[in-house]
């Protein structure tokens, strides 16, 4: 199957601080990509949609100037949390789709703000 | 009301045994319809997806929709403990559209 990965695969900063998480297609172009973000014993919560070479989607209650979304090529997609908070302390997962119908997720990226 | 219904468990079988995960669903505009197998502190893995109406097998597993009760179904045969993980059922109306999940029902396999 198709790899996507992510990096930082764990992270803990202050609060305050801003974070990027970095999501790619290995060996597949994705023009478009999917943040999510998972607590615990909760599911999947999809953040946003973010398009290659145009601005992402967020869905309702997602704070757009505090969750950064930029999609600069094919094959790379960036998060950014911008003035962490505790709160923020979350599973981050990104996707994207190898084939029409096949979404393959990253590994994660655990957040913890202190 | 959420769109994709799924209880979380735990569910706990011996191995060997013949496990069925099941969610419901709401939104009749979903038309494709997967399966995900999580295993703590991973990403989803896709194991499955079906179209529609119907059965769908792959090895061990058997995925079954049926739309006219909003019923999606995961069956397992001869479980082993390396399933044993959480199972999240998936849904969306088709192509690139976004993907609504359930909450995910963990398994666990006793050897």
């Amino acid at each position: 199957g198709a790899v996507v990965s992510q990096h930082p695969s764990r992270v803990i900063c202050k609060s305050g601080t801003s974070v990027k998480i970095e999501c790619r297609s290995l060996d597949f172009q994705a023009t478009t990509m999917f943040w999510y973000r998972q607590f615990p014993k909760q599911s999947l919560m999809l953040m946003a949609t973010s398009n290659e070479g145009s601005k992402a989607t967020y869905e309702q209650g997602v704070e757009k100037d505090k969750f950064l979304i930029n999609h600069a090529s094919l094959t790379l997609s960036t998060l950014t949390v911008t003035s962490a908070h505790p709160e923020d302390s979350s599973f981050y997962i990104c996707s994207a789709n190898y084939r029409i119908n096949e979404q393959f997720f990253g590994p994660g990226t655990r957040l913890t703000v202190l | 009301q959420k769109e994709v219904e799924q209880d979380p468990g735990p569910l706990s079988v011996p191995e060997g045994a013949i496990v069925s995960l099941n969610c419901t669903y709401s939104n009749s505009a979903f038309q494709y319809f997967m399966w995900y197998r999580q295993y703590s502190r991973k990403g989803p893995e896709l194991l499955m997806y079906t179209y529609s109406s119907g059965n769908k097998e792959d090895g061990r597993f058997t995925a079954q929709v049926d739309k006219s009760s909003k019923y999606i179904s995961l069956f397992i045969r001869d479980s082993q403990p390396s399933d044993s993980a959480t199972y999240l059922c998936a849904s969306n109306s088709g192509g690139y559209q976004k993907v609504t999940f359930g909450i995910g029902t963990k398994l666990q396999v006793i050897p």
